[in-house]
């Protein structure tokens, strides 16, 4: 089983509508999350990080379930500009390695 | 701006032919990793550097070495390039234990893009 699972989609959205996601992560010892964003070849760029109350960072909201073990993304009034694959991004406990989903890909329309 | 480079962005070798990419910071990190990616595949890391130890990941080819000659500086050899080593190579750092609020956080170079014939 992979540490780090994520629907690799694609989502195909019109601009406006709002898009969400999940990923699901296997150790439950975790303990910070992230979701980065990776333009098409181009490098993994932080997006957020993931706090057990849930955050939001203007149009984006990230929500914590550890006892389902599951962290999501949600994208309100999608841009053209959203198009991209979202990594979902796990960080152990006691380590600094990351984890990392293979991604999710939006694609947002006109 | 304080940031990670690499170099070159586009790699081509030949089956065989060693090649070395390079990546350098600025950032003042003392962890310095390699990743290889390929297409629609999650970054895999191939191993790190925590100052000047080097952390080999169970599962890298031996085909594949680093060096860090210093804080600034860290390479990815490929002895050998095979055809299924043409992939985006990632470097990135961190800064673990430095008690800043983005210690968690890998901060990418552009990768380079390695094609092999």
């Amino acid at each position: 089983r992979k540490e780090v699972e994520q629907d690799p989609g694609p989502f195909n959205v019109p601009e406006g509508a709002t898009v969400a996601f999940n990923c699901t992560y296997s150790n439950s010892a975790s303990q910070s999350f992230f979701w980065y964003r990776q333009d098409c070849r181009k490098e993994p760029k932080l997006l957020m990080s993931v706090y057990s109350s849930g955050n939001e960072d203007g149009r984006f909201t990230a929500q914590l379930n550890r006892a389902s073990q599951y962290i999501s993304l949600l994208i309100r009034d999608s841009k053209l500009s959203d198009s991209a694959t979202y990594l979902c991004v796990v960080l152990p406990a006691n380590d600094y390695k990351l984890s990392f989903g293979a991604g999710t890909t939006v694609t947002v329309r006109a | 701006d304080a940031m990670v480079i690499q170099n070159p962005r586009y790699q081509v070798t030949q089956f065989g032919k060693p090649v070395t990419l390079s990546c350098s910071q600025t950032l003042n990190h003392n962890v310095m990793y390699w990743y290889q990616q390929k297409s629609s595949q999650a970054p895999k890391l191939l191993f790190h550097y925590y100052d000047k130890d080097f952390n080999n990941e169970a599962d890298t080819p031996d085909n594949f070495q680093s060096r860090r000659p210093n804080t600034s500086f860290c390479f990815l050899d490929i002895r050998s390039p095979g055809l299924g080593d043409a992939a985006m190579y990632l470097c990135a750092t961190s800064s673990p234990g430095s008690g800043g609020h983005d210690q968690e956080t890998q901060y990418f170079g552009p990768g380079t893009r390695l094609l092999v014939l």
